[in-house]
């Protein structure tokens, strides 16, 4: 069984500034991961994706997450926020191995100040 | 489609009627999801399907509450009786097995 706990309903960063959103994974086999964003009255959009190889994983608008199997995390990063990004934000995980669901955590609303 | 469609895109209805919120997936994906997102709350999973395998139903809230998918393809999420609690947005997603999954922008039901 897969479950994502991520860390923080609410992340509030100052434009420019770092951002950090913390996601942790529990998976029985070895995990595929993911991280949407979902800006108000959207959709769910692809971030990133890690399946194999590489474990820094980068993504659109200047994201990435690194897997760290160690860890068992997959924290999203962005060195430096706009008020763009202001959105909820949210981890999955998956199996993959057979056909498994996704598996999402609670979601991050980022909130970016001026 | 190029992508995910869901319909109607908003839905009210009165306490204790029946409804029915369609899915189209992208055509190829063998996997199709529905989840619920109530205000407040995150991303709560109500059922998967996965080509001709038996659906994994286990979250599904209660009986009032069933899917089915036609062909492989179309989907419809049956609510019935519906209740106050009910209210919230009904999102569709399908893909690849062990892919992203794509989104659909959701069906906003109103229960009043």
């Amino acid at each position: 069984a897969q479950s994502v706990t991520q860390l923080g309903s609410h992340v509030s960063v100052s434009e420019g500034a770092l951002v950090l959103l913390r996601c942790n994974y529990s998976s029985s086999v070895p995990p595929y991961l993911f991280w949407y964003v979902q800006y108000p009255n959207q959709g769910l959009q692809l971030l990133l994706k890690y399946t194999t190889g590489a474990t820094l994983v980068k993504g659109i608008n200047g994201f990435e997450a690194e897997f760290k199997k160690s860890e068992t995390s997959f924290h999203l990063t962005k060195p430096s926020a706009h008020m763009s990004d202001a959105a909820e934000y949210f981890c999955a995980v998956s199996a993959n191995t057979g056909f498994q669901k996704l598996v999402f955590g609670t979601g991050t609303r980022l909130l970016v100040s001026p | 489609g190029a992508g995910v469609s869901q319909s109607p895109s908003n839905k009210v209805t009165e306490k204790g009627k029946d409804v029915e919120l369609r899915c189209d997936p992208i055509s190829g994906h063998t996997a199709l999801y529905w989840y619920r997102q109530s205000l407040g709350q995150g991303l709560e999973f109500l059922i998967y399907f996965q080509g001709n395998s038996a659906p994994d139903k286990s979250g599904l809230p209660s009986d009032r509450f069933s899917a089915e998918r036609t062909g492989g393809s179309v989907s419809t999420l049956t609510i019935q009786r519906t209740q106050q609690e009910d209210s919230a947005v009904y999102l569709c997603a399908s893909s690849f097995p062990q892919s992203e999954a794509f989104f659909g922008q959701g069906t906003r039901l109103t229960v009043v």
